[in-house]
């Protein structure tokens, strides 16, 4: 079974720039989350959805930023403008909440984000 | 200050050494409690839970404190393969998302 997908997997792009990140979650699995990790700040929580509906979008830097879930096996985040502050690997994750689910996170392989 | 607080490091261990990480975290909240484990330029992946009464999965032992909101992992007979960073990864109550500890990077040399 595939894991979480996610492309590009590297992206290099230039300030002002629009970049639009995307990924496919695991089959089944009702919730999705967009994380972001950086040297200085870590692995921060960006958005994350509920059987297509955000949730938490408390992580949200700006309003450069938004991300959509527009079905169960596709979302995206995008920036628009890009700066270079938002140079980063950001990671999408997807659990599944069921009886016979574990909440696992199960994360994707990311997309690193280099913003010139 | 953080809301999960972990040494940095980095452990540099020989092969067959017991080492031990903390992390403490500032929620009376949090319900939940694991280490994943990342590797460089990887994803982070799960590596245990970590319940109140202590779990045990080989070689590696999780302990929770939540009256002093403290966890710690124990490695014990440390493997080249081990090497890595640990993050310690609280979930609030009511809450599906994970909150990340900085992590601690281990090194197991030959």
């Amino acid at each position: 079974d595939a894991g979480v997908i996610q492309s590009p997997r590297h992206e290099v792009t230039e300030m002002g720039q629009e970049v639009t990140l995307r990924c496919k979650p695991i089959s089944g699995h009702d919730y999705l989350f967009w994380y972001r990790q950086t040297m200085m700040r870590g692995l921060e929580l960006l958005i994350y959805f509920n059987n297509n509906v955000p949730i938490d979008d408390s992580g949200m830097p700006e309003d450069r930023f938004s991300a959509k879930m527009p079905n169960a096996s596709f979302s995206t985040l995008k920036i628009q403008p890009s700066e270079p502050r938002d140079s980063a690997v950001y990671f999408c994750a997807s659990s599944d909440s069921g009886l016979a689910g574990s909440n696992e996170q199960f994360f994707g392989p990311g997309t690193r984000l280099t913003v010139l | 200050r953080k809301e999960v607080e972990q040494d940095p490091g980095p452990f540099n261990v020989p092969e067959g050494a017991t080492v031990a990480f903390n992390c403490t975290y500032s929620n009376s909240a949090s319900q939940s409690f694991f280490w994943y484990r990342q590797d460089c330029r990887k994803e982070p992946k799960l590596l245990m839970s970590v319940y109140s009464s202590g779990n045990e999965d080989g070689r590696f032992t999780a302990q929770l404190n939540r009256a002093s909101q403290y966890i710690s992992l124990l490695i014990r007979d440390s493997k080249l393969s081990d090497s890595a960073t640990y993050l310690c990864v609280v979930r609030d109550t009511g809450r599906r998302a994970l909150t990340f500890g900085s992590g601690t990077r281990l090194q197991v040399q030959p």
